[in-house]
């Protein structure tokens, strides 16, 4: 059975500084991997989409990146801003299936 | 483009009373799903299916089921409601599945259900 871990579950940093968050999954045999952002009381927004045949994905000042022999992935976030306030999730497929397996997320705050 | 709609945002619910919870994409996917959240955890998959017509159980289906009579709704139907079910639930839609090409999600605002 598939299993999502995310570390640290929350993490305050100061404005402006470089951060990483992680996750670890322990099936490696998937066909993606994506991380969400949630806002308190929001729904989910999809921030990345990595394929299991890419190594990493960029979007802005997100860096998501993939090794599935290890089992792990790692969102950095270059230049951290309050807006970027808000729950990491990242989630994996169970095994081939269309089922979508869940970490419990990072709960991120920017202090100005 | 509304993306996916959920109805209703709130409901408090009294103890072996029922609801459905209402879920509408615009983007013609085939594929939609329903999950809750629980305080401090991730998101557990209830139901989801891959077409109208088509449901498949998830990881945590009982007290709940669902149909897909078309390709725009999802409701998710609670017959009698336990304290357990107290949750927030999010109901998604995407292109394809998650397991094969990738297409990513796109989920609803969630509904809050609270039973007492």
């Amino acid at each position: 059975k598939q299993e999502v871990t995310q570390i640290p579950a929350a993490l305050s940093v100061p404005e402006g500084e470089n951060l990483v968050l992680n996750c670890s999954f322990t099936d490696s045999a998937i066909y993606n991997l994506q991380w969400f952002r949630q806002d308190p009381g929001k729904g989910l927004t999809s921030l990345l989409l990595i394929q299991s045949s890419q190594r990493e994905q960029t979007s802005g000042r997100l860096n998501a990146s993939l090794d599935k022999s290890s089992g792990r992935s790692t969102l950095y976030i270059a230049a951290s801003q309050p807006g970027d306030s808000a729950t990491y999730l990242c989630a994996v497929p169970q095994g081939g299936s269309e089922k979508l397996v869940f970490g419990k997320g990072t709960k991120l705050t920017v202090n100005p | 483009n509304a993306g996916v709609t959920q109805t209703p945002k709130f409901r408090i619910l009294k103890i072996g009373q029922s609801m459905t919870l209402q879920c509408t994409q615009d983007m013609n996917h085939n594929y939609m799903y329903w999950y809750r959240q629980d305080p401090g955890m991730g998101l557990k998959l209830i139901y989801y299916s891959v077409g109208a017509g088509i449901t498949d159980k998830g990881e945590v289906p009982n007290g709940y089921n669902v149909s897909r009579s078309t390709t725009e709704d999802f409701p998710l139907r609670l017959e009698l409601a336990a304290p357990s079910q107290t949750s927030v639930y999010f109901c998604a839609s995407s292109a394809r599945g998650q397991g094969s090409a990738g297409y990513g999600y796109t989920f609803g605002s969630g509904t809050r259900l609270t039973v007492v």
